[in-house]
């Protein structure tokens, strides 16, 4: 079955300054990646997704990036903010369900 | 988009005991997803829960602990049996419209057992 593998596990930056997190996947199958932001005690929120037929998309500070020969992506948030801060998973979708990534605490210092 | 209610938000059992949790949504889905968010912890896929079809575990989940019901395409209960202090994590549905497309969650039920 699909495995998704995501790191750093935790990540500090400072304000202003651009995070990166990057994912892999082992499923040749899997063709949509979403990305979920978790505010503590709260629900998993989409925050952007890319499909197998697209390598880049942006919305305003956040984007993601896909290569699909080497099965792996990456989010870029660029000049982070203190409510940036929070847990973010990546996940692979081989069909009708989500494999998640491990997660990675984001903190963004004033 | 969907709109998911989830409840109980939160609840502290007794160890030996069952609970229910109850996942409505506002529109009729093909197809429910549980899952287990043990703290500090990534999603796991508990089931997939198909209206008129038994639910499909992933593996390290068996029916007998994880009993879940769908009667329609709007609702979904996952009972945690015979629960143990490891049973203690928050629980989460979800649903997503099709296949390939966003996934939204319920607000998640934060299970403690003692």
């Amino acid at each position: 079955g699909e495995n998704v593998e995501q790191h750093p596990s935790t990540l500090s930056v400072q304000e202003g300054d651009s995070a990166v997190i990057k994912c892999t996947y082992s499923d040749s199958a899997s063709n949509y990646f979403p990305w979920y932001k978790q505010e503590l005690g709260k629900r998993p929120q989409l925050i952007i997704d890319i499909r197998s037929n697209v390598g880049e998309k942006k919305d305003q500070r956040i984007a993601v990036t896909l290569n699909k020969t080497a099965k792996h992506f990456s989010l870029h948030i660029t000049e982070t903010q203190p409510e940036d801060s929070a847990v973010y998973f990546c996940a692979a979708s081989p069909g009708q369900n989500f494999v998640f990534g491990p997660g990675t605490r984001l903190s963004v210092l004033p | 988009s969907a709109v998911i209610s989830q409840k109980p938000s939160r609840d502290i059992c007794q160890r030996g005991t069952s609970l229910t949790i109850q996942c409505q949504v506002d529109s009729q889905v093909t197809m429910m997803f549980w899952y287990r968010q043990q703290p500090g912890q990534s999603l796991t896929l508990i089931a997939t829960a198909n209206q008129g079809s038994e639910a499909t575990y992933e593996s390290g989940f068996v029916i007998d602990k994880f009993p879940i019901s769908r009667p329609n395409l709007t609702f979904s209960t996952l009972t945690v049996s015979n629960m143990s202090p490891e049973d203690s994590s928050i629980y989460l549905c979800s649903v997503g419209p099709a296949m390939s497309t966003e996934a939204f969650f319920g607000q998640g039920t934060r299970l403690t057992v003692v």
